[in-house]
């Protein structure tokens, strides 16, 4: 079946515009997770979503970045005025039930500040 | 605070031989040990993981080990291939997080 889908798969934009990615979930996985990905480091977690609980925003690195997610589907990130340390890969992923649970990861969306 | 880490960081060796990679982690509560494989260009995958109520995991060419007591765990890969270069992430869950390391660089010497 399909997995999870993101886009757009790339984005330039320019310091102090606002941004906003995509996430397609797998069909019926509850939980949906952001991180982010600077080159050569590891996952950064930004937030956790779990079925019609509140958000664990405790990753975002500021109030510039906010998500969504509608009817417990889709996802959408912001990042607003956007600075040039916020270029990196932003990594979508979900899972069946949550923490604890495979997480699959979509193919990435790569944001680029210039 | 809550940390997983991840040796070494680049990692090389010839085909055929073993890679081994090696992470520790803070919270003695975590129970939840996956490891994720990263392609170029592609976002992680799920290669393996372990629970924490097991001392060893081993599938095919890949083992990954625990020891509760250090709070460490490790990744084995045997008879290593061109197609096993890639990221690997460890990662724990901590609280109601899972945290990733920062990953290893796999390179396969043909």
């Amino acid at each position: 079946g399909a997995g999870v889908s993101q886009s757009p798969s790339n984005k330039v934009t320019e310091k102090g515009k606002d941004v906003e990615l995509r996430c397609d979930p797998i069909s019926g996985h509850t939980a949906l997770y952001w991180y982010r990905q600077s080159l050569g480091q590891g996952l950064e977690f930004l937030i956790y979503f779990q079925g019609n609980s509140a958000p664990d925003k405790s990753g975002l690195p500021s109030d510039r970045f906010s998500a969504e997610r509608t009817g417990g589907s889709v996802s959408t990130l912001t990042i607003q005025r956007t600075q040039q340390e916020d270029s990196a890969v932003y990594l979508c992923a979900s899972s069946l039930v949550g923490q604890g649970d495979e997480q699959y990861f979509g193919p990435g969306t790569r944001l680029t500040v210039t | 605070g809550e940390n997983v880490e991840q040796h070494p960081s680049t990692l090389s060796v010839q085909e055929g031989d073993s890679a081994v990679i090696k992470c520790t982690y803070s919270d003695s509560a975590s129970n939840y040990f996956p490891w994720y494989k990263q392609e170029l260009g592609k976002g992680p995958q799920l290669i393996i993981d372990i629970r924490s109520n097991v001392g060893e995991k081993k599938d095919q060419r890949i083992a990954v080990t625990l020891n509760k007591t250090a709070k460490h765990f490790s990744l084995h890969i045997t008879e290593t291939q061109p197609e096993d270069s890639a990221v690997y992430f460890c990662a724990a869950s901590i609280s109601d997080k899972i945290i990733f390391g920062k990953g290893t660089r796999l390179h396969i010497l043909p």
